[in-house]
């Protein structure tokens, strides 16, 4: 079974803190997402990474950044934490070819104060 | 215009009723169309998976796919309070190396004893 690992379930943050909110996959995943879910806005995209040290935007990648030096993980950091940052925080991965399905973490509920 | 429009609900209905739940979407490149299932404080999951147009079906759950339209669907037969989850549809273009995936808001449904 895939899995897809988030280092913290709940996690309270005050504002103008640094956070960092950590995905592990281990499936060999070449694609790895960070999404936040809002409700009423549904999955937003922040933030994809499709290899090694590479990175894309999604549609909301204002006020975060990420890394990935590994290939199995996949880090969101929040440069300084604001409430408007409080959400849910899911990370997804994918193979590189064939199958376009997303496998997804159990999320990590952020609370900015 | 978002992408993928998604009505959110809440939609409630009895247990062993038909629930019908839908997408529309404006992409007319979007060749393969997912529904997930989302329990309450959980990650998504992938429900259904077609490619192109037509039905599929597993157990009480059949995916319908209509291109002409831009329009899909998700019925469950039997519906029972298991079923109780937010259900979000995704699609993408391609299966492309960066596999990324446009998801409606979900819809949360409830399914009562």
């Amino acid at each position: 079974d895939v899995k897809v690992t988030q280092s913290s379930r709940y996690l309270v943050k005050r504002t103008g803190e640094k956070v960092f909110l950590e995905c592990v996959q281990d499936m060999d995943h070449e694609n790895m997402f960070w999404y936040r879910q809002d409700p009423g806005l549904g999955l937003r995209l922040i933030y994809f990474s499709y290899d090694v040290k590479m990175k894309e935007k999604g549609d909301i990648p204002e006020g975060y950044s990420v890394s990935r030096e590994k290939k199995e993980r996949f880090s969101l950091i929040l440069e300084s934490a604001s409430t408007n940052q409080t959400s849910m925080y899911l990370c997804a991965s994918s193979p590189r070819s064939g199958v376009v399905e997303q496998y997804f973490g159990p999320g990590t509920r952020l609370t900015v104060t | 215009q978002k992408e993928v429009e998604q009505d959110p609900g809440p939609l409630s209905v009895p247990e062993g009723a038909i629930v019908s739940l839908n997408c529309t979407y404006s992409n007319s490149a979007f060749q393969y169309f997912m529904w997930y299932r989302q329990y309450s404080r959980k990650g998504p999951e992938l429900l259904m998976y077609t490619y192109s147009s037509g039905n599929k079906e597993d157990g009480r759950f059949t995916a319908q796919v209509d291109k002409s339209s831009k329009y899909i669907s998700l019925f469950i037969r039997d519906s029972q309070p298991s079923d109780s989850a937010t259900y979000l549809c995704a699609m993408s273009a391609t299966s492309s190396t960066l596999g990324r995936l446009y998801f409606g808001r979900g819809t949360q449904l409830t399914v009562w004893p």
